[in-house]
């Protein structure tokens, strides 16, 4: 089993649709959580941290449930400029090493 | 400003030479890190160092090395024993530490064999 796993996407959706991705990690001793958006060609960015209880930043919500080791991302009004990949990471050690998940392709449509 | 800078942005490899990518970092960040991004694909770890003098293998170093004999500086060598180091590469660093520090990326470098 892969430690971190996405939906395998692509996610094609019409501008204003909402959106959820699905991530599952395999580690329960994870730390802590993050969502990363990747252009094509480009480095990954930080997106939003995810935090136990949940955290909204916009038109974005990202939710943890620890008891299942699944992380959630929600975009909300979706926007043509939020077509990229969206990248699911996990942190063990407190920044001893960061694992990536593959990926969820997001294309909004006009 | 502070961030990440990685040299060159593309890079050109003939079969059986070494190649080294630059990485520099002026966040005084401790941890720094090297991931090798492949079409269609994830990030896969090369290299992580945690302090100065001090390296660690990822899931995928062989034909790869480093060093890191400052604090803001982690160059990756790419050896001829690397068979496929056509890719995408990327340079991160972080502050380790309880709070869920990010991880931040340099600009890529895209390694391509002639």
């Amino acid at each position: 089993r892969k430690e971190v796993e996405q939906d395998p996407g692509p996610f094609n959706v019409p501008e204003g649709a909402t959106v959820a991705f699905n991530c599952t990690y395999s580690n329960s001793a994870s730390q802590s959580f993050f969502w990363y958006r990747q252009d094509c060609r480009k480095e990954p960015k930080l997106l939003m941290s995810v935090y136990s209880s949940g955290n909204e930043d916009g038109r974005f919500t990202a939710q943890l449930n620890r008891a299942s080791q699944y992380i959630s991302l929600l975009i909300r009004d979706s926007k043509l400029s939020d077509s990229a990949t969206y990248l699911c990471v996990v942190n063990v050690d407190y920044g001893q090493n960061f694992v990536f998940g593959p990926g969820t392709r997001l294309s909004v449509l006009p | 400003d502070g961030g990440i800078t990685q040299s060159p942005k593309y890079l050109f490899r003939k079969e059986g030479q070494n190649v080294t990518l630059s990485c520099e970092q002026n966040l005084n960040h401790d941890a720094m890190y090297w991931y090798r991004q492949d079409p269609g694909q994830g990030l896969r770890l090369i290299y992580y160092s945690q302090i100065v003098n001090d390296f660690q293998k990822g899931d995928i170093a062989e034909g790869y090395s480093v060093s890191r004999e400052k604090k803001e500086s982690f160059p990756l060598t790419v050896t001829s024993a690397q068979k496929n180091p056509t890719a995408f590469y990327l340079c991160a660093s972080s502050t380790p530490g309880q709070g869920g520090t990010e991880a931040f990326f340099g600009q890529g470098t895209r390694l391509t064999v002639v």
